[in-house]
């Protein structure tokens, strides 16, 4: 069993809807990661959190510390969304674990 | 430069042949990392770098990987005696400590 799940792993959405990612994971934690992966690219840190929400532009990442859960969603996706997002959590080394994944497909 | 390097992009190896895999961090960044990433997988750890000191080396699958960061920047990953099950790309990030970690293109590595 993973120690970082992701739900679902994969996902298509129709531009314009709204997309909303899990990420559940079993012990304490000091932060948890969302990161964005392109095909062939390389990977971009989306957000950083340890408590409450934050926004940037169209998305938005929450937790709860006391259910363990995350989620990120996309308002308004548009096909240039389409990626892999992953969510890493660090517990209290630096070193990030990561769930496996959620591939997303946006069509216009 | 502005962000995380790594060299080379792309490494063929025959099965048997040693191999290093560079990364130039940030500058200024004190932790760098090493992931591993097989396909269709998540990353996952390798070892973690606080300036030049080795912090954690746990997730080195075997002997045969070494990891070094002699001045504190430039950290190079080393295979030796390369196996199939070795393919994958080779993430490496840096970070100021506790921070966002910043990612590098990775090295894909193929074992023929």
């Amino acid at each position: 069993k993973n120690e970082v799940e992701q739900s679902p792993q994969n996902l298509t959405a129709q531009e314009g809807e709204f997309i909303t990612i899990n990420c559940s994971y079993s012990v304490g934690i000091s932060a948890l990661h969302w990161l964005q992966q392109h095909p062939g690219g390389g990977i971009v840190s989306l957000f950083m959190l340890s408590s409450g929400k934050k926004k940037h532009g169209r998305l938005i990442a929450t937790i709860n510390i006391q259910e363990k859960h995350s989620s990120l969603h996309i308002t308004a996706s548009h096909p240039r969304d389409s990626a892999v997002y992953i969510c890493a959590v660090r517990y209290y080394t630096d070193k990030l674990i990561f769930g496996t994944g959620t591939r997303l497909q946006v069509f216009p | 430069g502005a962000g995380v390097s790594q060299s080379p992009r792309y490494k063929v190896a025959k099965r048997g042949q040693d191999v290093a895999l560079r990364c130039d961090p940030i500058s200024g960044h004190v932790s760098l990392f090493w992931y591993q990433q097989a396909l269709g997988q998540g990353p996952e750890f390798l070892t973690y770098f606080q300036n030049e000191a080795q912090l954690d080396k746990s997730g080195l699958p075997s002997d045969r990987f070494f990891a070094e960061r002699p001045e504190g920047s430039v950290s190079t990953l080393k295979i030796q005696r390369t196996q199939q099950e070795d393919s994958a790309v080779y993430l490496c990030a840096s970070s100021r400590g506790g921070q966002v970690q910043y990612f590098g293109p990775g090295t894909r590595l193929t074992v023929t």
